[in-house]
């Protein structure tokens, strides 16, 4: 069974940095292209960023690009997601979800985890 | 970067009865639209692909048609375990982008 895993979601003051996990299991997860995706309360799913398989190629939402970083450790079969210069519209539930594309990123999520949140506030 | 509305906000339905939703794009993305599931406090469920093809164990009561910018998601009778709000989104043009959602609630 494929599981993903969120962690990392904190209270952190406008400015301020986070680093998100998501553990992967129950696939082989150098095979997958990995994406995050972001909720904001009461709003509907945007996303946030992509990786490829081996972690080459990565690619950025205009809002987050140049404050986020996107990271993959195949020894821990673990995606990251490295938030600096926090601002107030990036709080969210964050998720991570697997591309469903087989080997290639069709940019369409087959798998997600529960998510972990993320609050901006002084 | 391709706009996803969907209507209504809000579709109030009767158990057994038909749920039918809508998404729009605001331009062509052929066939390359997903519905998601999300329950309260859950992660999103991938529901349809290619716009018409369910995903593995979604039950044969829900349905989705449509190709270019219009496109339709049918629960044929509503359950229990279906109210939920359920997201479209486009694979077509990069990036990937979502609509706003449908919350399906029990009239």
């Amino acid at each position: 069974e494929v599981q993903l895993v969120e962690s990392g979601g904190d209270l952190v003051q406008p400015g301020g940095s986070l680093r998100l996990s998501c553990a992967a299991s129950g696939f082989t997860f150098s095979s997958y292209w990995m994406h995050w995706v972001r909720q904001a309360p009461g709003k509907g799913l945007v996303w946030v960023s992509r990786i490829d398989r081996d972690g080459t190629s990565t690619s950025y939402a205009d809002s987050v690009k140049g404050r986020f970083t996107i990271s993959r450790d195949h020894a821990k079969n673990t995606l990251y997601l490295q938030m600096n210069s926090l601002r107030g519209e990036d709080a969210a539930i964050y998720y991570c979800a697997r591309d469903a594309g087989d080997l290639i990123s069709i940019n369409r999520f087959d798998s997600w985890g529960q998510g972990t949140l993320v609050t901006v506030s002084s | 970067e391709i706009l996803m509305t969907q209507s209504p906000a809000t579709l109030s339905v009767s158990p057994g009865e038909r749920a039918t939703l809508s998404c729009r794009a605001s331009q062509s993305v052929s066939s390359n639209l997903a519905w998601y599931q999300q329950k309260p406090g859950q992660a999103p469920r991938l529901l349809i692909y290619g716009a018409s093809t369910r995903a593995s164990g979604v039950p044969a009561r829900f349905s989705g048609s449509g190709s270019g910018t219009e496109f339709t998601l049918t629960i044929s009778s509503v359950q229990s375990e279906d109210f939920a709000v359920y997201h479209c989104q486009q694979n077509n043009n990069w990036p990937p982008t979502f609509g706003p959602g449908t919350k399906v609630e029990i009239k």
